[in-house]
């Protein structure tokens, strides 16, 4: 089965720039996630989505970054512009349906993001 | 506190036994992760525990569950120099959605 698949898997740009990342989950799984993991720390969820419906977006800095899943499948995340604090990797993980037993989210293997 | 905390550091002899310990927040989380990272790589998911269960084992895996303490760890037998790696515990929350929250990451070092 592939897995969890992102690109680019670095990105380096100037702050006030634009970014998309783009994830493609596990075919299959309803749920996407989007994470921040910013050196030295854990993941910190960014947009949860359930098919193409937004389940969780409260730690998502809705002033400069956004995220889609049309279709329910492929979902990209943009930040506009970018600042100095957002370089960090982008994880995506999926999971079959949020809220089971084992509800097993699976990553991918992150998009780094330097901004200088 | 909102955080989950975890050791940053932690170095073992190769063939020794790794304890990995983490302190989450929510008493009412229903499940808790071990997650393992490779350098580059996303997590992998190593285990997870219920928390009606006070101690589950995978092969070398062991999970005890202190649910009074809100403390989890992990143990590793026979730690492998391939175990080396960041290790992040993670609570799945059941207030609202089901968010979950990961701790800081222990490093760990297997010297061989």
């Amino acid at each position: 089965e592939a897995g969890v698949a992102q690109s680019p898997r670095y990105k380096i740009i100037e702050k006030r720039q634009s970014v998309a990342f783009w994830c493609n989950p596990i075919s299959g799984h309803a749920t996407l996630y989007w994470y921040q993991q910013i050196l030295g720390q854990g993941p910190k969820l960014l947009i949860q989505f359930q098919n193409n419906g937004v389940v969780d977006d409260s730690q998502l800095p809705k002033d400069r970054f956004s995220a889609e899943r049309l279709k329910g499948v492929d979902s990209t995340l943009k930040i506009q512009p970018a600042k100095l604090e957002d370089s960090a990797v982008y994880l995506c993980a999926s999971s079959l349906v949020a809220g089971g037993p084992s509800d097993t989210q699976y990553f991918g293997p992150g998009t780094r993001l330097t901004v200088l | 506190g909102e955080d989950v905390e975890q050791s940053l550091f932690l170095s073992v002899r190769e063939g020794d036994s790794s304890v990995i310990n983490c302190t989450y927040t929510d008493s009412s989380s229903t499940y808790l992760y071990w997650y393992k990272q490779e350098p580059g790589a996303g997590l992998q998911l190593l285990t997870y525990i219920f928390s009606n269960m006070d101690m589950k084992q995978d092969q070398r895996l062991t999970v005890l569950l202190n649910k009074k303490d809100k403390h989890l760890s992990l143990r590793i037998a026979d730690t492998q120099t391939g175990d080396s790696a960041i290790y992040f515990c993670a609570e799945r929350r059941t207030s609202g959605t089901y968010k979950y929250i990961f701790g800081t990451g222990t490093r760990l070092k297997v010297l061989a």
